[in-house]
């Protein structure tokens, strides 16, 4: 089955700086989604991007389909990015339909 | 649009004993799932329902776990008789039409611990 892959699994920053975060997949995909999953446990969607880039204030993605990677960038970082950091890949085949999660960033951000 | 709904946010319950969980999808939404997430890890599939036919389940969802969704709008995840193993959160999730079902949005999760 598909394999999803993140790195680095932990990070700790300095507030004001910047990171990115990789996602390695190991098969084509329908569609990658970036989750922060906040210190309640609630996953909150940051982008939904099976390919390209895409910017929301201080985030952005990257993702290059085609070499089976995507990026998710970080600038000037605050306590509040502090969580864990989820790439996930939407198998789509017959009545198989599902996400499959990598093990996720845990970041860090001090003040 | 009130985003997707869990209830009850936290459960604790006693060995043995059965404990049932709702989740409200966004409304427009046919496609319902369950995750399972324990600590350090992403969560694991566990069954979906498109409409109320529930379409696919995980080897995960032992015979004490049971899901339904009767009316094709909100689901409900049973176990019965907890086991210390069944301590997660319990994460359910729904997708729609637009970008071909590809895309989901989570509720705040169950957070179930078993004593």
């Amino acid at each position: 089955g598909i394999q999803v892959e993140q790195s680095p699994p932990d990070l700790i920053l300095q507030e004001g700086a910047n990171s990115t975060l990789r996602c390695n997949f190991s098969d084509s995909v329908n569609n990658l989604q970036w989750f922060h999953q906040n210190p309640w446990g609630q996953l909150i969607n940051l982008f939904y991007i099976p390919s390209g880039t895409k910017q929301n204030g201080r985030l952005s993605a990257t993702t290059v389909a085609t070499e089976r990677y995507s990026l998710l960038y970080i600038s000037s970082s605050q306590t509040t990015d502090s969580g864990v950091y989820f790439c996930a890949v939407f198998l789509n085949a017959g009545n198989n339909r599902k996400l499959i999660w990598g093990l996720g960033t845990s970041l860090a951000v001090n003040p | 649009d009130t985003g997707v709904s869990q209830d009850p946010r936290h459960k604790i319950t006693k060995r043995g004993q059965n404990v049932t969980f709702r989740c409200d999808p966004i409304s427009e939404h046919n496609r319902l799932y369950w995750y399972r997430q324990t600590l350090g890890q992403g969560p694991e599939f566990l069954t979906y329902f498109q409409n109320e036919a529930q379409l696919e389940k995980s080897r995960l969802l032992s015979d004490r776990f049971s899901a339904e969704r009767p009316k094709g709008s909100f689901s409900t995840l049973e176990i019965q008789r907890t086991e210390q193993g069944d301590s997660a959160m319990y994460l359910c999730a729904s997708s729609g039409r637009d970008r071909g079902h590809t895309e989901a949005f989570f509720g705040q999760g169950t957070r179930l611990t078993v004593v």
